[in-house]
């Protein structure tokens, strides 16, 4: 089992590009939630997609939009890029009946210059 | 606004001791709290929970606390070993799948 995977590892855009991360979840989970977190800072949560449609939404901007596709993959993508979206963006999944058990990914950490 | 903290951004204990993490909340509301790990380069790992009706969960050498009329949580850790230095989250769930974090704690067990 391959757990969490993420890609890319690293990203550089430039300011006012758009961006798409992606996330394949742990073998047998079917919910995907997306978390922002910044140097010194803990995971602020983005949203969550269960059923290919998101559930839940934290405090971001519609520049922040999401997808989760019929195998349970999730991409994030990020429109209009700002300075402070850099950051380390990572994926976690789970089962909907079991959301305490979130397994998260290594992460991508998105530079925007 | 910052519903869960950490005030402590690092904490450093000698092996063997207790280490002792803490973590306040505002939101009256929220269902139960983790604790998760985190090591440089890797996502953070789930460490512990505890339902928002209960006051105690153990496991192994992890122990977390829950006073819910101070709005507390915290995690003991005991003996405290090397391989447990990193970085601890706490985390509080609304509504059963919305996750709000704090902003961490470096654990250094010095050998």
């Amino acid at each position: 089992d391959a757990g969490v995977t993420q890609s890319p590892t690293h990203l550089i855009k430039t300011r006012g590009q758009q961006v798409t991360l992606r996330c394949s979840p742990k073998s047998g989970h079917d919910t995907v939630s997306w978390y922002q977190q910044a140097l010194g800072q803990g995971p602020q949560f983005i949203f969550q997609y269960y059923e290919e449609e998101e559930r839940q939404r934290g405090n971001f901007p519609d520049r922040f939009s999401g997808h989760q596709f019929p195998n349970y993959s999730s991409e994030l993508n990020v429109n209009a890029l700002l300075l402070g979206d850099s950051a380390l963006y990572l994926c976690a999944s789970s089962l909907s009946t079991r959301a305490s058990g979130q397994y998260f990914g290594p992460g991508t950490r998105l530079t925007v210059t | 606004d910052q519903q869960v903290k950490q005030n402590s951004p690092s904490l450093s204990v000698q092996e063997g001791r207790i280490s002792i993490l803490n973590c306040d909340y505002t939101n009256s509301m929220f269902d139960y709290f983790l604790w998760y790990k985190k090591y440089p380069a890797e996502g953070p790992t789930f460490l512990i929970s505890i339902s928002s009706i209960k006051d105690k969960n153990e496991d192994g050498r992890f122990t977390v606390f829950l006073n819910k009329s101070a709005k507390h949580l915290s995690l003991h850790i005991v003996p405290s070993q090397p391989g447990d230095s990193a970085v601890y989250f706490c985390a509080a769930v609304y509504n059963f799948n919305k996750f709000y974090f704090g902003s961490g704690t470096k654990l250094n067990v010095k050998p």
